[in-house]
């Protein structure tokens, strides 16, 4: 049982460039998301997802895309990048029920990207 | 505007003493908060919950206090121990599923 896993860890951009970044996890979690971590800012939510094929918009969407092809994957897309994207990039998924459920989100190890 | 906010980006105690964490909120819509520590390197983890409903939740030596008037939190550990140094985030949801979480606060505990 692996959780939740993140890929690449680490990864260096030029301005304009795209990529995607890639979150699993294999706890049959119903939801995920992906937060940017910023110093001074905390976590602050990108996007996020209930369920398989479904998206919403967080706090921070701007500039980011995002799909849930598949109930145990959700990617993360940087159509073209931009130094303001510089950051710590977590995933999260948990159970979509509340009570103990609500509580536990359980995040990946995160991925530093660095946008020139 | 960051609806949630640890005002102490840091705190230094020593072990065995008590380590206090405070955190404010704004939206009176938030009805369950968390706290989540990290590691350099690693994801948060969750460390301990409450719901609007109480004021005070216990977990070993954790300790979350809730005052809905002030709309403040605080995470109390007792007895503090160089393993608990990490950062500490606060973090508070309403019905839906959008959690917002405050900048941390840094905690280092000196043997």
């Amino acid at each position: 049982n692996a959780g939740v896993t993140q890929t690449p860890k680490f990864r260096v951009l030029k301005t304009g460039q795209s990529m995607t970044l890639l979150c699993a996890q294999d706890m049959n979690h119903e939801y995920m998301y992906w937060y940017r971590q910023d110093p001074g800012m905390g976590l602050r939510l990108i996007h996020y997802s209930v369920g398989e094929g479904t998206t919403a918009k967080g706090e921070v969407p701007d500039g980011y895309n995002v799909s849930r092809l598949k109930k145990q994957n959700f990617l993360l897309g940087l159509e073209s990048a931009a130094p303001s994207q510089t950051s710590v990039y977590f995933c999260a998924s948990r159970f979509p029920t509340g009570g103990a459920g609500k509580e536990t989100q359980y995040f990946g190890p995160g991925t530093r990207l660095l946008v020139l | 505007d960051q609806q949630v906010k640890q005002n102490s980006p840091s705190l230094s105690v020593q072990e065995g003493r008590i380590s206090i964490l405070n955190c404010d909120y704004t939206n009176s819509m938030f009805d369950y908060f968390l706290w989540y520590k990290k590691y350099p390197a690693e994801g948060p983890t969750f460390l301990i919950s409450i719901s609007s409903i109480k004021d005070k939740n216990e977990d070993g030596r954790f300790t979350v206090f809730l005052n809905k008037s002030a709309k403040h939190l605080s995470l109390h550990i007792v007895p503090s121990q160089p393993g608990d140094s990490a950062v500490y985030f606060c973090a508070a949801s309403a019905w839906d599923n959008d959690m917002r979480f405050g900048a941390g606060t840094r905690l280092t505990v000196k043997p």
